[in-house]
């Protein structure tokens, strides 16, 4: 029961396939963040959950993009039609409670668009 | 513009040397992080400041609300320091926004 863990760790996707990335936090932390890091960039945030509640996805970069948490635990990112700009390393960080916690970060899904 | 700056963007340094990261933020915050990403992607939170300074084994971190600016500090670095070191304004509830990150090599 460490850390937050990530699946795929590696996925290839052909353009205009759907992906689905699943993001299984510490278990018992609240929180749960989406982040998107271009290749020698830093990350950017896409979106945050509390519970099973989506309360901020203002970083997500287009319709295409979608997250959920439904039972307040795992989180999948789903990314439909990918385009080749969706290329990157897709974070998830959990953490336990609301304000100026720390948040634990996986190990990413590396995404390549062909 | 960037919301956070960081400099510099890549720092090779020779065992032992004393390390300075910077970090120069525009907006409001409520928090700043300092994080390490060894290559593959793993993420670790090194500090989480509002105020003052911190001290981690050899890492310390600096933080002047009035300037906006912080600074991540490494004192007898060692090749094993090797890694991109980001910083981060905490905006609201939890959002983070990002520097660039520094590359930091340390040769033996």
């Amino acid at each position: 029961g460490a850390g937050v863990s990530q699946s795929p760790r590696y996925k290839v996707a052909k353009r205009g396939q759907d992906v689905a990335l699943r993001c299984d936090p510490i278990s018992g932390h609240v929180s749960l963040f989406w982040y998107q890091q271009a290749l020698g960039q830093g990350p950017e945030f896409l979106t945050y959950f509390q519970n099973e509640a989506q309360l901020d996805k203002s970083g997500l970069p287009s319709d295409r993009f979608f997250a959920e948490r439904p039972e307040g635990s795992v989180s999948t990112l789903k990314i439909q039609r990918t385009q080749q700009e969706d290329s990157a390393v897709y974070l998830c960080a959990s953490s336990l409670v609301r304000r100026q916690e720390t948040q634990y970060f996986g190990p990413g899904t590396r995404l390549l668009v062909l | 513009k960037n919301e956070v700056e960081q400099s510099p963007q890549n720092l090779t340094a020779q065992e032992g040397e004393f390390i300075t990261i910077n970090c120069s933020y525009s907006v409001g915050i409520s928090a700043l992080h300092w994080l390490q990403q060894h290559p593959g992607g793993g993420i670790v939170s090194l500090f989480m400041l509002s105020s003052g300074k911190k001290k981690h084994g050899r890492l310390i971190a600096t933080i002047n609300i009035q300037e906006k600016h912080s600074s991540l500090h490494i004192t007898a670095s060692h090749p094993r320091d090797s890694a991109v070191y980001i910083c981060a304004a905490q905006r609201g509830a939890q959002k983070l926004v990002f520097g660039q990150g520094t590359r930091l090599t340390i040769n033996p």
